[in-house]
């Protein structure tokens, strides 16, 4: 099966500009994250997206982040305006259900670099 | 709430010794527990999961780990290693409340990284 898909793959843009970052699940499946990993760190939620619903999205910077998963399946993250600690790769996963008993597919992310 | 500590940020080994990488957890109920690894300028891959039955669970490329509740412990081994295990490591849980109601989302460790030497 196709894996998680997610461009682009690299992007730079300065301070206080928008910047926006797409994600295509694998077919099928219900529940899908966005992710932020800053450099030597870990990856941290910032939304969880059950079908087109928002589930958990506690920790995402709503000032300046959006995120939206119409009809069910492809999803988008948005920064605008974005600032120099927004600099991170952007990982989308997907999972066939939620929980922990269903795989989680990680795609290779975006790596945002705000200058 | 869920959280990951990675006792060590950096791991330096010479190949074909054997390695730990020590991984502590607090959750709720139940969990489900990851190692995943990644490459430079790669994603994340799985090395293995446990989710239920045997504590000893063995994963891809050589490498288990054990699910210790009492010590709320999972860490990651490998006999002997090579250069090619030379990454950076992430554990990470997720689990149920005690309605039984599963989170989804993982919550990860701040990662280790390993450096094998020749």
């Amino acid at each position: 099966e196709a894996g998680v898909a997610q461009s682009p793959r690299y992007k730079i843009i300065e301070k206080r500009q928008s910047v926006a970052f797409w994600c295509n699940p694998i077919s099928g499946h219900a529940t899908l994250y966005w992710y932020q990993q800053i450099l030597g760190q870990g990856p941290k939620l910032l939304i969880q997206f059950q079908n087109n619903g928002v589930v958990d999205d506690s920790q995402l910077p709503k000032d300046r982040f959006s995120a939206e998963r119409l009809k069910g399946v492809d999803s988008t993250l948005k920064i605008q305006p974005a600032k120099l600690e927004d600099s991170a790769v952007y990982l989308c996963a997907s999972q066939a259900g939620t929980g922990g008993a269903y795989g989680y597919t990680f795609g290779s992310g975006t790596r945002l670099t705000v200058v | 709430a869920q959280s990951v500590t990675q006792l060590d940020s950096q791991v330096p080994v010479f190949e074909e010794a054997p390695v730990e990488l020590r991984c502590n957890y607090s959750s709720s109920v139940s969990v489900y527990l990851f190692w995943y690894v990644q490459y430079p300028n790669q994603g994340l891959q799985l090395l293995l999961k446990y989710l239920s039955g045997s504590t000893l669970v063995k994963g891809i490329n050589g490498f288990e780990a054990e699910f210790n509740k009492s010590q709320t412990s999972f860490h990651l081994r490998k006999p002997s290693v090579h250069i090619s295990d030379t990454a950076e490591y992430f554990c990470a849980v997720t689990g149920a409340n005690a309605g039984g109601t599963s989170y989804g989302k993982l919550t990860f460790g701040q990662g280790t990284i390993l450096t094998v030497h020749p």
